[in-house]
C-alpha cells in the first residue's frame, strides 16, 4: 500500500531555513504528483507546492514563490520541501501529499506531518 | 486566483441528524472539487473526489454535490466519529486552494 513517511520534528531559529523529506512506498514513484500542506496550529490547510517527477514540473503556491523550493530524489523515491527565511509565522504541521490516481489531480495519501517550530 | 469559501466555520449537530456543509468557489470550477475530513493531530482524509465521487472505503453516508461555484457535502446521518474539520478543495492538475473549514461539533 502506499505509504509517505517523512522526517522528524525541527526546531529552527529565525532567519534559518529547513529541509523536511518524505519517503514514498508501495506504487511508481514517477508517475504521481506529490505535495507540500501545511497547517499553523489551530488553523487551516495551505497548498505550498507540488512536483510532478515524470514531468520535472514544479508548482509553488504565490504566497511561497520565493522561499520554497521543492524537489525529489528518484533514487530514493524522496521528495524534500525547502522553506527559507523562517519566521514565527511557519511554525506548523508540513504534511507530505500524493496524488489519488496517476499524474495529478485530487490528494489521496498523505503523510504524518512533520512539526516545524520556529523561534528566536 | 480563485477563493474557495465555507460558512459556517462552526455547525453544532446531533448524532443521527443530517447535515450539510456548504462550499462555494469564487468562480466557476467546474465539478475539480475535492472534500476531506480531519480529526485533531491526524492528516486530512479524502472523502469526496470530484466533486460527487466517493472515495473508496468512505462510508456512503458521506455524499458531494454541485458543480461551478457551489458544492455541498452532505452526511445522511450524522455518527459519533464523523465530529471533525471538513474542507474542501479546489484542484487543476497539481494546483490545489483549499477552503477554511468547517468543524461539525455536538450540540
Amino acid at each position: 500500500q502506499v505509504q509517505l513517511v517523512q522526517s522528524g520534528a525541527e526546531v529552527k531559529k529565525t532567519g534559518s531555513s529547513v529541509k523536511v523529506s518524505c519517503k514514498a512506498s508501495g506504487d511508481t514513484f514517477t508517475n504521481h504528483a506529490f505535495s507540500w500542506v501545511r497547517q499553523a496550529p489551530g488553523q487551516g490547510l495551505e497548498w505550498m507546492g507540488g512536483i510532478i517527477p515524470i514531468f520535472d514540473t514544479t508548482d509553488y503556491a504565490q504566497n511561497f514563490q520565493d522561499r520554497v523550493s521543492i524537489t525529489t530524489d528518484e533514487s530514493t523515491n524522496t521528495i524534500y520541501m525547502e522553506l527559507s527565511s523562517l519566521t514565527s509565522e511557519d511554525t506548523a504541521v508540513y504534511y507530505c501529499a500524493r496524488a489519488r490516481g496517476d499524474l495529478a489531480g485530487e490528494i489521496g495519501f498523505w503523510g504524518q506531518g512533520t512539526l516545524v517550530t520556529v523561534s528566536s | 486566483d480563485i477563493q474557495m469559501t465555507q460558512s459556517p466555520s462552526t455547525l453544532s449537530a446531533s448524532v443521527g441528524d443530517r447535515v450539510t456543509i456548504p462550499c462555494r468557489a469564487s468562480q466557476s470550477i467546474g465539478p475539480w472539487l475535492a472534500w476531506y475530513q480531519q480529526k485533531p493531530g491526524k492528516a486530512p482524509k479524502l472523502l469526496i473526489y470530484k466533486a460527487s465521487n466517493l472515495e473508496s472505503g468512505v462510508p456512503s453516508r458521506f455524499s458531494g454535490s454541485g458543480y461551478g461555484t457551489e458544492f455541498t457535502l452532505t452526511i445522511s446521518s450524522l455518527q459519533p466519529d464523523d465530529f471533525a474539520t471538513y474542507y474542501c478543495q479546489h484542484y487543476n492538475s497539481n494546483l490545489f486552494t483549499f477552503g477554511p473549514g468547517t468543524k461539525v461539533d455536538i450540540k
